[in-house]
């Protein structure tokens, strides 16, 4: 069946530093990888996604990768901020799925000022 | 605001009642789905619709069942609540082959 697997759980990083989170995938047939944001109490909510036909999609501070080949896509924060500390979740889904979300467990990410 | 709502916000029931959840959409998408939320395990999938009167199990469907008789309603029912299914709830609503959009949640505590 479907697996994510998300590494690291919590990453606790400097205002102003870089944050990376990756997650890795089992099933070659996965075609689309969401990242979404949950602030404490809030809703997820997407933030940025990559489909099976790109390696690299960017958006302000922020940047996805995909690797097919090793099955790895990863979210690339630059210039963290107080406000980027949530929890970040990646999500993989199969187009055969039924549009299927296959969520990892979460990293919290907290900025420190 | 974003085109789904959930209710109620907040449930306290007790061991042994049936509970239900409804999720309302007004984007006329085709897909919503219902997952829970537990420390340490992320966002589960209970069940999901991909059209009226179409659904199916997720991974932690057990003692949960669905009802989707309108495009813009899907409700989820416990039949007879029990601890382990105090949780935050969220529906969410997708087109096809596309992220999704979450509702506010439901956060249900069983005593």
């Amino acid at each position: 069946g479907e697996n994510v697997e998300q590494h690291p759980s919590t990453l606790s990083v400097q205002e102003g530093d870089s944050a990376v989170i990756k997650c890795t995938y089992s099933d070659s047939a996965s075609n689309y990888f969401p990242w979404y944001k949950q602030e404490l109490g809030k809703r997820p909510q997407l933030i940025i996604d990559i489909r099976s036909n790109v390696g690299e999609k960017k958006d302000q501070r922020i940047a996805v990768t995909l690797n097919k080949t090793a099955k790895h896509f990863s979210l690339h924060i630059t210039e963290t901020q107080p406000e980027d500390s949530a929890v970040y979740f990646c999500a993989e889904m199969r187009e055969t799925s039924g549009s299927r979300l296959t969520f990892g467990e979460g990293t919290q990410l907290t900025v420190n000022p | 605001d974003a085109g789904i709502t959930q209710s109620p916000r907040h449930k306290v029931t007790e061991t042994g009642t049936p509970v239900t959840l409804r999720c309302h959409q007004t984007e006329n998408h085709r897909y919503m789905y219902w997952y829970r939320q537990d420390p340490g395990h992320g966002l589960r999938l209970i069940h999901y619709s991909y059209g009226v009167k179409d659904t199916d199990k997720g991974e932690v469907s057990d003692g949960y069942s669905v009802s989707r008789s309108k495009t813009e309603d899907f409700l989820l029912t416990l039949e007879s609540a029990t601890s382990s299914q105090t949780s935050v709830y969220f529906c969410a609503i997708s087109g096809q082959g596309s992220g999704y959009t979450f509702g506010s949640g439901t956060r249900l505590t069983v005593v």
